[in-house]
């Protein structure tokens, strides 16, 4: 069965303390994975596609790899503002996408 | 601001009544997906229209709901006789037309279902 999983659930780091979210991914056929950013009683806001194992996309202190069995999203010197659920979702050759449940990153200052 | 456009964005029912959650995706956008999200759960796919036709229905409860995407005005999901288990956030995304599988999806900002 098309799983993603995420983690950690929750994140909490000091403003400055570079972190990395986890997504790992069991689909048949990967044609895309999507990262969004989604903040309270907002909708999701793309971030980035990755299409295949060894691509890296960034946007200032955001950057996404890639590898055939999960996908991390790297966090350099994060800021208060930062603070939002991570999502992850992928769309395999059966056309849906399925999404991870999220990580809910807390930036302290 | 040429975003997706989800209306209204909260919206309450009493159980047995039907629920209208309008959608007008991104200018230039001919692809309309619709997701359901509960508390504590991921987004859950539901349904894929383009223009007057369904792609993919296959996440959608076979009774009680139903997605249209009509030539002129917004995507339209329906839920008729709503109940107790329909309270939850509903959201909607649009992609350009083309590779439509292929390009990210950009979402609206929901509408809030409460049943009561």
């Amino acid at each position: 069965e098309d799983q993603v999983t995420q983690s950690p659930e929750a994140l909490r780091l000091q403003e400055g303390e570079s972190s990395s979210l986890n997504c790992s991914y069991t689909v048949s056929g990967l044609r895309g994975l999507f990262w969004y950013r989604q903040d309270p009683g907002k909708g999701p806001e793309f971030l980035f596609t990755l299409y295949s194992a060894g691509e890296e996309k960034e946007k200032e202190r955001l950057k996404a790899t890639l590898t055939k069995k999960e996908s991390f999203l790297h966090i350099t010197a994060p800021k208060p503002e930062d603070s939002a659920t991570y999502l992850c979702a992928v769309q395999a050759t059966g056309n849906q996408f399925y999404f991870g449940t999220g990580t809910s990153l807390t930036v302290i200052p | 601001n040429a975003g997706v456009m989800q209306n209204p964005r909260h919206l309450v029912r009493r159980r047995g009544q039907e629920a209208r959650l309008r959608c007008s995706p991104m200018k230039g956008h001919s692809h309309v997906y619709w997701y359901r999200q509960l508390p504590e759960e991921g987004l859950k796919f539901m349904v894929y229209l383009q223009k007057e036709n369904i792609i993919d229905e296959s996440g959608m409860p076979k009774e009680r709901f139903s997605a249209e995407f009509p030539k002129e005005g917004p995507s339209i999901l329906r839920i008729q006789q709503v109940v107790r288990g329909d309270s939850a956030a509903y959201f909607c995304a649009s992609s350009p037309p083309g590779r439509g599988y292929h390009q990210p999806q950009h979402f609206g900002d929901g509408t809030r279902l409460s049943i009561l």
